[in-house]
């Protein structure tokens, strides 16, 4: 079964410091893996993803994640972080080769406060 | 395109009441996912259809909700009667059957039930 697991509940930095988001994941295959934003009072937001190729996928607001396959691994990046970046992050997975339909298994979601 | 639009976006209902909860996909997505959203569960899934059949209705708490998907662009999800613990909001998301393509999400409707 396909699962992932955000360790952090929640992540502090201040503004103009590096953000990570951690993500570890677990596939029988090769995973697709995504990352989505919550902002307060509004839905999941899509921000990026990795199918295949380049392990460094670059997203919306600057944002870029890295797979790292022998850790199983995604974790979201940002170089400076934004007041604006707080919010909510959730990492999900998809095992393209089950037959799982077109569900994807989310995290459990970290909370990310960006202080100024 | 409009995005995945939900209806109501906030419901305040008495217990023991009906609630309707709505949802338009975008044009041409052939997956449907009601989604609940609590501080205590986090983001939970409740079903899924695909090309308006229910595939995994699992995660529906309990009888009292239900979900129907009558054609391509419309689906609701109904609390009969609803209690106050199914205070949360709802999301819904469509997606297409592309195993590269992620969920787009609704904005969601948050639902108290006092």
């Amino acid at each position: 079964a396909q699962s992932v697991a955000q360790p952090e509940d929640q992540v502090n930095v201040a503004e103009g410091n590096p953000l990570t988001v951690k993500c570890t994941y677990s596939v029988s295959g090769n995973p697709y893996l995504f990352w989505y934003v919550q902002y307060p009072n509004r839905g999941l937001q899509f921000l990026l993803k990795y199918i295949t190729g380049d392990n460094l996928v670059k997203g919306s607001y600057g944002f870029e994640a890295e797979f790292n396959k022998s850790q199983t691994s995604f974790h979201l990046k940002k170089p400076s972080a934004l007041v604006s970046d707080s919010a909510l992050y959730f990492c999900a997975v998809r095992d393209p080769f089950k037959a799982a339909g077109n569900k994807l298994t989310f995290g459990g979601g970290t909370r990310v406060l960006v202080k100024p | 395109d409009a995005g995945v639009i939900q209806s109501p976006r906030h419901e305040v209902t008495e217990m023991g009441q009906e609630v309707t909860l709505r949802c338009k996909p975008i044009s041409g997505h052939d997956y449907l996912f009601w989604y609940r959203q609590t501080m205590m569960r986090g983001l939970e899934l409740l079903i899924y259809f695909n090309n308006n059949v229910p595939i995994d209705d699992s995660g529906m708490p309990e009888d009292r909700f239900s979900a129907k998907m009558p054609n391509a662009s419309f689906s609701t999800l109904k609390i009969q009667p609803s209690e106050p613990r199914d205070s949360a909001v709802y999301f819904c998301a469509s997606s297409l059957s592309r195993g590269d393509y992620g969920y787009t999400f609704g904005s969601g409707t948050r639902l108290t039930v006092v």
